[in-house]
């Protein structure tokens, strides 16, 4: 059973601050990396993907993958009260033609 | 625009009258699914598609049935809904690589609710 484990929070961080989400994975052949992000009652959307070891950045979100530890980590900088939401990590392991979802990590930032 | 559409967004109805949730995309893409969402529970796939008349059941497939005639569609049936299928669906499609599927693409979701 392939399983991607979230804390599912929540994660209340101030206005402005890093808030960092963590997604650990089991299987140690995976391949692809994405977050997703969940507005309540909303469809998930994509707000990053990664594929190799290392950090990538775009804009505020930063996605650190460490394939050796099994973890992959969302960073959100300057965070905002609109950044308020559940945080989804999927991961295509190893011969797997689709991703497995985590439960989520709700994150709450207040002013 | 690309998008993924599903039809209609809100349901209720009754124990074992057949419904059909449509879904439908615009961008070519291989790779389709279903997935319902309860609380507490996350995301769980129903049943997926890597291609026309190519289908397999997900994790939760008791209960529903698909089809894929044709690449842009893919419906979601229920022959005879319980209560228990009360929930928050998501249609998503995405492009495939060798079969992989990638960046993922959700409808805006459909909330049935069986009484």
């Amino acid at each position: 059973q392939k399983e991607v484990e979230q804390n599912s929070g929540p994660l209340s961080v101030p206005e402005g601050a890093i808030a960092s989400l963590n997604c650990t994975y089991s299987d140690r052949v995976s391949q692809s990396f994405f977050w997703y992000r969940q507005y309540s009652g909303k469809s998930p959307e994509l707000i990053m993907s990664i594929y190799s070891n290392g950090d990538k950045e775009d804009g505020r979100f930063t996605a650190q993958l460490n394939k050796a530890s099994q973890y992959v980590s969302l960073l959100i900088r300057d965070s905002q009260p609109s950044d308020s939401a559940t945080y989804l990590c999927a991961v295509n392991a190893g011969g797997s033609y689709i991703p497995t979802f985590g439960r989520g990590t709700s994150l709450i930032v207040h002013p | 625009e690309a998008q993924v559409t599903q039809n209609p967004r809100y349901l209720i109805t009754v124990t074992g009258k057949k419904l059909t949730v449509t879904c439908s995309q615009n961008m070519n893409h291989e790779y389709m699914s279903w997935y319902r969402q309860d609380p507490g529970l996350g995301l769980r796939q129903i049943y997926y598609s890597m291609n026309v008349e190519v289908t397999d059941k997900g994790d939760v497939p008791e209960g529903y049935k698909v089809s894929r005639k044709e690449k842009r569609n893919f419906p979601l049936i229920l022959e005879s809904p319980s209560p228990n299928q009360t929930s928050l669906y998501f249609c998503a499609s995405s492009l495939s690589i060798n079969k992989i599927s990638y960046e993922q693409y959700f409808g805006p979701g459909t909330r049935l609710t069986v009484t």
